[in-house]
């Protein structure tokens, strides 16, 4: 079954903590994204992935880190650097850059 | 940067009626325009998309029209129904970091649109 799947699909990060949110794709899309969204706001692009060992910044990439080893694998890292973490997080995936995105089920991250 | 406009923040309409949604954009290179239904607590799902080399799409009830000169396209949805209530994002394809080929699909603020029955 082919698709993107986010763990965990709940997670709750201490003060100061930093912590890290799986994406994985069995789609072969090279082109891998986290977007971050806001209660009642749209979709904000964090970080940017093309293919393998490359990525870029997108608009609020402050406070958050990515690596890209495998094709498949995407994760991302919320430091402590990030003031206010508490956000719906959505992975996505697409075949060609730009192109028809999508998404995991998304992770709901909650400072406590 | 580039970004993309949508409006109405939220639309509310009676079951049968038609909605209309806009967006603008600012990339004048975009050439991918999909739009998004999500529902509470879900993912977003495609439900069309547009290319720049057409001006108009059409899958059943809805609709997508694109204006490549003014930088808008707009979502039409007829008879709508109850379970057409969700929140609806528009997107295009914007350049990400300043490379070239490099493209990642920018988001509206999203409508939400309620259909009284």
């Amino acid at each position: 079954d082919g698709g993107i799947t986010q763990s965990p699909k709940y997670l709750f990060r201490k003060e100061g903590q930093n912590v890290t949110l799986s994406c994985e794709q069995n789609l072969n899309h090279d082109a891998m994204y986290w977007y971050r969204q806001d209660p009642g706001q749209g979709l904000r692009l964090i970080y940017y992935s093309q293919i393998v060992n490359d990525f870029q910044k997108g608009d609020i990439a402050e406070g958050y880190s990515v690596s890209r080893e495998k094709k498949e694998s995407f994760p991302l890292t919320v430091t402590s650097a990030q003031k206010n973490p508490t956000a719906f997080y959505l992975c996505a995936s697409s075949m060609d850059t730009g192109g028809e995105a999508f998404f995991g089920q998304g992770t709901r991250l909650t400072v406590v | 940067g580039e970004n993309v406009e949508q409006h109405p923040s939220t639309l509310s309409v009676q079951e049968g009626d038609s909605a209309v949604i806009k967006c603008t954009y600012s990339d004048s290179a975009s050439n991918y325009f999909p739009w998004y239904k999500q529902e509470l607590g879900k993912r977003p799902q495609l439900i069309i998309d547009i290319r720049s080399n057409v001006g108009e799409k059409k899958d059943q009830r809805i609709a997508v029209t694109l204006n490549k000169t003014a930088k808008h396209f707009s979502l039409h949805i007829t008879e709508t129904q109850p379970e057409d209530s969700a929140v609806y994002f528009c997107a295009a394809s914007i350049g990400v970091g300043g490379l070239t080929g490099r493209r990642a699909l920018t988001f509206g603020s999203g409508t939400r649109l309620q259909v009284q029955p």
